[in-house]
């Protein structure tokens, strides 16, 4: 078992450019999420999908942001016209239900820095 | 809304000593409660969890109990180690997909 992967780990780029993650969850897992992180705080929802439909988004994704989980296995976050603001740890978790009971397991994240 | 409030950190500790960090949380209906813990450059693990009231999760070392009571899940561990320097988070698990996470404590464990 790999557990989650996400890729990039680091991303710098400049303000107003488009970026795009890509995590792929454990392969049984039919749940999967996005996290944002700030530094020295707890991570935050962002979305969450089950099987390729997403189905909760938080307030916190602005229309800059993108979600998708096309075939119900991987995932990609993309920010367009990215703003300083948008620095941060994103982070992808994936979970499946088993007996009622649920555990998100998270990915090292994708560190991004936005100049 | 649902939170999860833990205490502030840094906490600082000597090798062997007993490590105590508060979570209180604030829930409709009966969450689930973990504790993640995030080292240095890694993202977050999952130390352990409970799920039910009375329940104790247990890891490493680490235990803490679900007390519905006092809305309570400290984090407790008899004996640190340098390794367990680390920032730990603790966690609630909402509406049955969204997990609501404190703010982190960092523990520094001198040798």
């Amino acid at each position: 078992d790999t557990g989650v992967s996400q890729d990039p780990r680091h991303k710098i780029t400049k303000r107003g450019q488009n970026v795009t993650f890509r995590c792929d969850p454990i392969s049984e897992h039919n749940r999967l999420y996005w996290y944002r992180q700030t530094l020295g705080q707890g991570p935050e929802f962002l979305t969450y999908f089950q099987n390729e439909a997403q189905l909760e988004k938080s307030r916190l994704l602005s229309d800059r942001f993108s979600a998708e989980r096309p075939k119900g296995s991987f995932s990609t976050l993309e920010i367009q016209r990215t703003e300083q603001g948008d620095s941060a740890m994103y982070l992808c978790a994936s979970s499946s239900r088993t007996g009622g009971e649920e555990t998100q397991y998270f990915g090292p994240g994708t560190r991004l820095l936005v100049l | 809304g649902d939170s999860v409030t833990q205490m502030e950190g840094p906490v600082t500790l000597s090798e062997e000593a007993f490590l105590t960090i508060n979570c209180t949380y604030t829930a409709t209906g009966y969450p689930s409660l973990f504790w993640y813990v995030q080292y240095p450059g890694e993202g977050l693990q999952l130390l352990l969890k409970a799920t039910k009231a009375d329940d104790k999760g247990s890891n490493k070392g680490f235990e803490a109990t679900y007390r519905k009571e006092t809305t309570s899940f400290h984090l407790e561990k008899g004996s640190v180690q340098v390794s367990d320097s680390a920032v730990y988070f603790c966690a609630l698990l909402t509406g049955g997909f969204k997990t609501i996470f404190g703010a982190g404590t960092r523990l520094f464990v001198k040798a």
